[in-house]
């Protein structure tokens, strides 16, 4: 079975400064999907990034980026130039491609405070 | 294009009742994906369906709990006799195929078992 371990329940950071959340996971598989999902204070769950185990260049959206380390099973997050919005609980999730692709195994989550 | 919808957004329920959670996926989405989370914990998985048809249920508690997806009209997680225990908040997310298909989550309901 998979799991997703996160092992920051909670971090801070000043706004406009850089912050990594950190995420290992385990899995027999060597093709499968990695999420980092926001859960603002709204609860509303919200992607934030996706990455696809076969590609090695990491994925970028803005300014969220993650260091995909595939040996290692390390997927981490960085946000740079934080901002207060960014105040959340993140949660790594996992996916293999085999046949039950669809089920999605999240981590415990780290909440993000970004201060002012 | 509207998100995944869920209603009610916050229900409370007193140990008895039965609870009912509708889910209606984004236009043109046919996989229907129900999730609960725990407090202080991260999302687990209950079931998958699609249209009609449940694909797999094997997050769900063998007792109680049930869910459909009809070919009119929403999905239905159904909690029949609710316990404290089953206070949460429960997500659906809907993507329109499996596998590579990012799923896209509603914005959940939180059910209070008093």
């Amino acid at each position: 079975a998979q799991t997703v371990t996160q092992s920051q329940p909670e971090m801070s950071v000043q706004e406009a400064e850089t912050v990594t959340l950190s995420c290992t996971y385990d899995t027999s598989e060597n093709n499968y999907y990695l999420f980092w999902y926001k859960q603002p204070p709204s609860r509303q769950m919200i992607l934030v990034i996706r990455q696809e185990a076969y590609k090695q260049q990491n994925a970028t959206e803005n300014r969220f980026s993650v260091n995909f380390q595939k040996a290692a099973k390390s997927f981490s997050l960085k946000i740079s130039d934080s901002q207060l919005g960014d105040t959340a609980m993140y949660f790594c999730a996992f996916s293999n491609s085999g046949g039950s692709n669809y089920k999605l195994t999240f981590g415990k989550g780290t909440l993000l405070t970004v201060n002012p | 294009n509207a998100g995944v919808m869920q209603n009610p957004r916050h229900l409370v329920r007193r140990r008895g009742q039965e609870a009912r959670l509708r889910c209606s996926p984004m236009k043109g989405h046919s996989h229907v994906y129900w999730y609960r989370q725990l407090p202080e914990e991260g999302l687990k998985f209950m079931v998958y369906l699609q249209k009609e048809n449940i694909i797999d249920e094997s997050g769900m508690p063998k007792e109680r709990f049930s869910a459909e997806f009809p070919k009119e009209g929403p999905s239905i997680l159904r909690i029949q006799q609710v316990v404290r225990g089953d206070s949460a908040a429960y997500f659906c997310a809907s993507s329109p195929g499996t596998g590579r298909e990012t799923q896209y989550f509603g914005p959940g309901t939180r059910l209070l078992v008093l």
